[in-house]
């Protein structure tokens, strides 16, 4: 069975800017959800889709924004880009979501913004 | 605010010694905590996890301690291995259901020396 994919891998930006990341799950996981990594405050939860419905949501602002499609892949969109917003952003699917020991990570996507 | 911190951001072994990975917390309400490991170019994978109702946990070579009233958790490797090199992530919740509710602390790499 394929792993979580992610595209691309690697991105670089300017500010102002605004990037879309894509995230390929698990066949037959329903669930996608987005982290932030980033030195200094380790993963941070972004967003959770389920069914094509944003289910749950962590403390970012607007400008971050996801979707998911009916095959479950899952996009995030970060528009006007900041150089704080420089990190590897990593989904991770799931069957059900409810239950962070049975997600599976993607490899990440690392981006640059300057 | 950190809830959860680990405050050794790396850490060398000698192969065959004993790891140990901290992590503290400030939140008295979590009651479920899990380590993820992550190597480089790879999303993090589940290693281990305890619940408030235990203080330790073992799964081979690796144990998981729980000092509640210090709120204070380690991850020991015994015996460390060069394959056991790789970021730790520390983890947790308060209620186990809802992948969004964890907090994750910023990592400790161990460097397992052959």
């Amino acid at each position: 069975k394929a792993g979580v994919t992610q595209t691309p891998r690697y991105l670089i930006k300017t500010r102002g800017q605004q990037v879309t990341l894509s995230c390929s799950p698990i066949s037959g996981h329903r669930s996608v959800s987005w982290y932030q990594q980033t030195p200094g405050q380790g993963l941070q939860f972004l967003f959770e889709y389920f069914s094509e419905t944003q289910r749950n949501k962590g403390n970012f602002p607007g400008r971050f924004s996801g979707r998911q499609f009916s095959n479950s892949r899952s996009e995030m969109n970060v528009s006007t880009l900041e150089l704080g917003d420089s990190a590897l952003y990593l989904c991770a699917s799931s069957l059900q979501g409810r239950n962070l020991e049975t997600q599976y990570f993607g490899p990440g996507t690392r981006l640059l913004v300057l | 605010d950190q809830q959860v911190k680990q405050n050794s951001p790396s850490l060398s072994v000698q192969e065959g010694r004993i790891s140990i990975l901290n992590c503290d917390y400030t939140n008295s309400m979590f009651d479920y905590f899990l380590w993820y490991k992550k190597y480089p170019a790879e999303g993090p994978t589940f290693l281990i996890s305890i619940s408030s109702i235990k203080d330790k946990n073992e799964d081979g070579r690796f144990t998981v301690f729980l000092n509640k009233s210090a709120k204070h958790l380690s991850l020991h490797i015994v015996p460390s291995q060069p394959g056991d090199s790789a970021v730790y992530f520390c983890a947790a919740s308060a209620g186990t259901s809802g992948t969004y509710k964890y907090i994750f602390g910023t990592g400790t790499r161990l460097k397992v020396l052959a």
